[in-house]
Protein backbone atom coordinates (compact mmCIF):
# COMPACT_ATOMS: atom_id res chain seq x y z
CA UNK A 1 0.00 0.00 0.00
CA UNK A 2 1.78 3.51 -1.42
CA UNK A 3 -0.36 5.63 0.89
CA UNK A 4 -1.95 7.51 -2.10
CA UNK A 5 -5.87 6.49 -2.23
CA UNK A 6 -7.70 7.47 -5.21
CA UNK A 7 -11.38 7.39 -5.96
CA UNK A 8 -13.58 5.83 -7.63
CA UNK A 9 -11.84 2.59 -8.75
CA UNK A 10 -13.83 2.06 -11.50
CA UNK A 11 -16.25 3.88 -13.14
CA UNK A 12 -18.45 3.55 -16.87
CA UNK A 13 -19.92 6.48 -18.20
CA UNK A 14 -21.47 7.53 -21.86
CA UNK A 15 -19.78 9.71 -24.28
CA UNK A 16 -20.40 13.80 -23.65
CA UNK A 17 -20.39 13.40 -20.08
CA UNK A 18 -18.43 14.83 -17.27
CA UNK A 19 -16.87 12.80 -14.09
CA UNK A 20 -14.20 13.60 -11.56
CA UNK A 21 -11.12 11.83 -10.00
CA UNK A 22 -10.05 12.36 -7.04
CA UNK A 23 -6.61 11.62 -5.09
CA UNK A 24 -5.40 12.01 -1.39
CA UNK A 25 -1.50 12.17 -1.53
CA UNK A 26 0.30 10.23 0.79
CA UNK A 27 0.55 12.13 4.39
CA UNK A 28 3.40 14.85 4.40
CA UNK A 29 3.64 14.77 0.33
CA UNK A 30 2.77 17.98 -1.21
CA UNK A 31 3.27 17.12 -4.84
CA UNK A 32 0.61 15.61 -7.10
CA UNK A 33 0.82 13.62 -10.42
CA UNK A 34 -1.92 12.97 -12.69
CA UNK A 35 -1.33 10.26 -15.41
CA UNK A 36 -3.08 8.51 -18.11
CA UNK A 37 -2.52 4.99 -19.31
CA UNK A 38 -4.60 4.15 -22.38
CA UNK A 39 -5.15 0.21 -23.41
CA UNK A 40 -1.46 -1.32 -23.62
CA UNK A 41 0.27 2.06 -23.80
CA UNK A 42 2.79 3.70 -21.58
CA UNK A 43 2.21 6.47 -18.97
CA UNK A 44 1.31 9.52 -20.43
CA UNK A 45 1.95 12.55 -17.90
CA UNK A 46 -0.82 15.23 -17.50
CA UNK A 47 -0.30 17.83 -14.86
CA UNK A 48 1.84 18.06 -11.92
CA UNK A 49 0.47 20.08 -8.65
CA UNK A 50 2.76 21.33 -5.93
CA UNK A 51 1.24 22.66 -2.53
CA UNK A 52 -2.49 24.08 -4.19
CA UNK A 53 -0.40 24.97 -7.61
CA UNK A 54 -0.07 23.99 -10.68
CA UNK A 55 4.00 23.09 -11.37
CA UNK A 56 3.96 21.66 -15.04
CA UNK A 57 1.64 20.77 -17.72
CA UNK A 58 1.69 18.22 -19.78
CA UNK A 59 0.02 16.38 -22.35
CA UNK A 60 -3.39 17.85 -20.80
CA UNK A 61 -6.51 17.91 -23.12
CA UNK A 62 -8.27 21.00 -23.10
CA UNK A 63 -11.21 18.99 -21.48
CA UNK A 64 -9.67 17.93 -19.06
CA UNK A 65 -8.34 20.19 -16.05
CA UNK A 66 -7.40 19.73 -12.32
CA UNK A 67 -7.08 21.10 -8.98
CA UNK A 68 -5.06 20.70 -5.70
CA UNK A 69 -7.14 21.96 -2.55
CA UNK A 70 -5.88 23.03 0.46
CA UNK A 71 -5.43 19.93 2.38
CA UNK A 72 -3.56 18.57 -0.30
CA UNK A 73 -6.09 16.51 -1.71
CA UNK A 74 -6.43 17.11 -5.86
CA UNK A 75 -9.47 16.48 -8.52
CA UNK A 76 -9.14 15.62 -12.14
CA UNK A 77 -12.48 16.62 -14.22
CA UNK A 78 -12.63 15.59 -17.36
CA UNK A 79 -15.46 16.55 -19.62
CA UNK A 80 -17.19 16.41 -22.88
CA UNK A 81 -16.22 12.76 -22.55
CA UNK A 82 -14.76 10.36 -25.55
CA UNK A 83 -14.55 6.69 -26.21
CA UNK A 84 -10.61 7.75 -26.46
CA UNK A 85 -10.81 8.77 -22.97
CA UNK A 86 -11.19 5.50 -21.75
CA UNK A 87 -8.27 4.97 -20.03
CA UNK A 88 -6.46 3.99 -16.74
CA UNK A 89 -6.09 7.01 -14.59
CA UNK A 90 -3.25 7.21 -11.93
CA UNK A 91 -2.46 9.74 -9.32
CA UNK A 92 0.79 9.94 -7.76
CA UNK A 93 2.26 11.86 -5.26
CA UNK A 94 6.04 13.34 -3.85
CA UNK A 95 7.05 14.93 -1.04
CA UNK A 96 8.75 17.93 -2.80
CA UNK A 97 8.11 19.65 -6.67
CA UNK A 98 10.83 18.70 -8.47
CA UNK A 99 10.97 14.67 -9.71
CA UNK A 100 12.13 12.52 -6.30
CA UNK A 101 10.62 8.90 -5.84
CA UNK A 102 6.70 9.21 -7.10
CA UNK A 103 4.38 6.82 -5.11
CA UNK A 104 1.75 6.04 -7.04
CA UNK A 105 -2.28 5.33 -6.09
CA UNK A 106 -4.28 2.32 -7.46
CA UNK A 107 -5.58 4.22 -10.29
CA UNK A 108 -9.15 4.91 -12.03
CA UNK A 109 -10.36 2.22 -14.69
CA UNK A 110 -12.89 4.44 -16.70
CA UNK A 111 -14.73 3.49 -19.31
CA UNK A 112 -16.87 5.75 -21.81
CA UNK A 113 -19.30 3.71 -23.73
CA UNK B 1 14.23 8.20 -31.67
CA UNK B 2 12.61 8.17 -28.09
CA UNK B 3 14.87 9.81 -25.21
CA UNK B 4 14.59 6.60 -23.24
CA UNK B 5 14.67 3.04 -24.75
CA UNK B 6 13.85 -0.15 -23.06
CA UNK B 7 15.33 -3.12 -24.15
CA UNK B 8 14.07 -6.04 -24.70
CA UNK B 9 9.85 -4.72 -25.23
CA UNK B 10 8.85 -8.31 -24.20
CA UNK B 11 10.42 -11.36 -22.28
CA UNK B 12 9.72 -14.80 -21.44
CA UNK B 13 11.38 -16.61 -18.73
CA UNK B 14 11.10 -19.76 -16.51
CA UNK B 15 11.32 -19.79 -13.20
CA UNK B 16 14.73 -19.32 -11.46
CA UNK B 17 16.47 -17.99 -14.39
CA UNK B 18 18.76 -14.54 -14.04
CA UNK B 19 16.30 -11.50 -15.88
CA UNK B 20 18.34 -8.49 -16.87
CA UNK B 21 16.32 -5.44 -18.54
CA UNK B 22 17.81 -2.46 -20.18
CA UNK B 23 17.70 1.13 -20.41
CA UNK B 24 19.32 4.00 -22.87
CA UNK B 25 18.51 7.34 -22.48
CA UNK B 26 20.17 10.04 -24.75
CA UNK B 27 19.43 13.20 -22.37
CA UNK B 28 21.12 14.10 -19.26
CA UNK B 29 19.92 13.31 -16.65
CA UNK B 30 19.97 13.94 -12.37
CA UNK B 31 18.44 10.63 -11.85
CA UNK B 32 17.06 7.38 -13.25
CA UNK B 33 13.85 5.31 -11.88
CA UNK B 34 13.11 1.97 -11.98
CA UNK B 35 9.21 1.03 -11.52
CA UNK B 36 6.26 -2.22 -11.78
CA UNK B 37 3.57 -2.29 -13.14
CA UNK B 38 1.49 -5.54 -11.74
CA UNK B 39 -0.96 -6.96 -14.21
CA UNK B 40 -3.84 -5.49 -12.12
CA UNK B 41 -2.05 -2.18 -13.36
CA UNK B 42 -0.67 -0.90 -9.70
CA UNK B 43 2.83 0.74 -10.05
CA UNK B 44 5.05 0.62 -7.45
CA UNK B 45 8.27 2.63 -7.91
CA UNK B 46 11.29 -0.12 -7.24
CA UNK B 47 14.66 1.86 -7.57
CA UNK B 48 15.65 5.67 -8.02
CA UNK B 49 19.56 5.86 -8.86
CA UNK B 50 22.11 8.60 -9.92
CA UNK B 51 24.92 6.70 -9.86
CA UNK B 52 26.21 2.99 -8.90
CA UNK B 53 24.12 0.87 -7.76
CA UNK B 54 21.51 -0.56 -5.57
CA UNK B 55 20.06 -3.52 -4.35
CA UNK B 56 16.55 -5.03 -2.48
CA UNK B 57 16.20 -8.22 -2.24
CA UNK B 58 16.26 -10.23 -5.31
CA UNK B 59 16.30 -6.67 -7.54
CA UNK B 60 19.39 -4.82 -8.55
CA UNK B 61 19.38 -1.92 -10.37
CA UNK B 62 22.58 -0.60 -12.10
CA UNK B 63 23.56 2.71 -13.71
CA UNK B 64 26.00 4.15 -15.65
CA UNK B 65 26.32 7.89 -16.13
CA UNK B 66 28.57 7.38 -19.04
CA UNK B 67 27.20 5.16 -20.83
CA UNK B 68 23.76 6.70 -20.43
CA UNK B 69 22.33 2.95 -19.61
CA UNK B 70 21.09 1.37 -16.87
CA UNK B 71 20.06 -2.20 -15.89
CA UNK B 72 17.53 -3.87 -13.68
CA UNK B 73 18.36 -7.14 -12.76
CA UNK B 74 16.23 -10.37 -11.75
CA UNK B 75 17.82 -13.09 -8.98
CA UNK B 76 16.27 -16.60 -8.96
CA UNK B 77 12.91 -15.14 -11.01
CA UNK B 78 9.60 -16.36 -10.13
CA UNK B 79 6.08 -15.92 -11.45
CA UNK B 80 5.06 -13.30 -9.15
CA UNK B 81 7.73 -11.26 -10.59
CA UNK B 82 5.81 -11.46 -13.94
CA UNK B 83 4.70 -7.71 -14.45
CA UNK B 84 5.38 -4.61 -16.78
CA UNK B 85 9.07 -2.93 -15.80
CA UNK B 86 9.06 0.71 -16.49
CA UNK B 87 12.32 2.87 -17.06
CA UNK B 88 12.14 6.39 -16.32
CA UNK B 89 14.60 9.32 -16.34
CA UNK B 90 14.79 12.88 -14.38
CA UNK B 91 16.49 15.23 -17.14
CA UNK B 92 19.05 17.81 -15.85
CA UNK B 93 16.09 20.34 -16.39
CA UNK B 94 14.12 20.60 -13.50
CA UNK B 95 11.47 22.03 -15.33
CA UNK B 96 10.90 18.87 -17.47
CA UNK B 97 9.07 15.97 -16.08
CA UNK B 98 10.31 12.42 -16.36
CA UNK B 99 10.96 10.73 -19.44
CA UNK B 100 9.48 7.53 -19.79
CA UNK B 101 10.37 4.23 -21.23
CA UNK B 102 7.69 2.27 -23.29
CA UNK B 103 8.45 -0.60 -20.83
CA UNK B 104 9.25 -4.41 -20.89
CA UNK B 105 6.79 -7.01 -20.22
CA UNK B 106 7.82 -9.85 -18.16
CA UNK B 107 6.52 -13.35 -18.11
CA UNK B 108 8.54 -15.74 -15.92
CA UNK B 109 6.41 -19.61 -16.14
CA UNK B 110 6.71 -22.02 -13.66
Amino acid sequence: DSGVTQTPKHLITATGQRVTLRCSPRSGDLSVYWYQQSLDQGLQFLIQYYNGEERAKGNILERFSAQQFPDLHSELNLSSLELGDSALYFCASSVGAYQETQYFGPGTRLLVL
Amino acid sequence: KNEVEQSPQNLTAQEGEFITINCSYSVGISALHWLQQHPGGGIVSLFMLSSGKKKHGRLIATINIQEKHSSLHITASHPRDSAVYICAVTPMDSNYQLIWGAGTKLIIKP
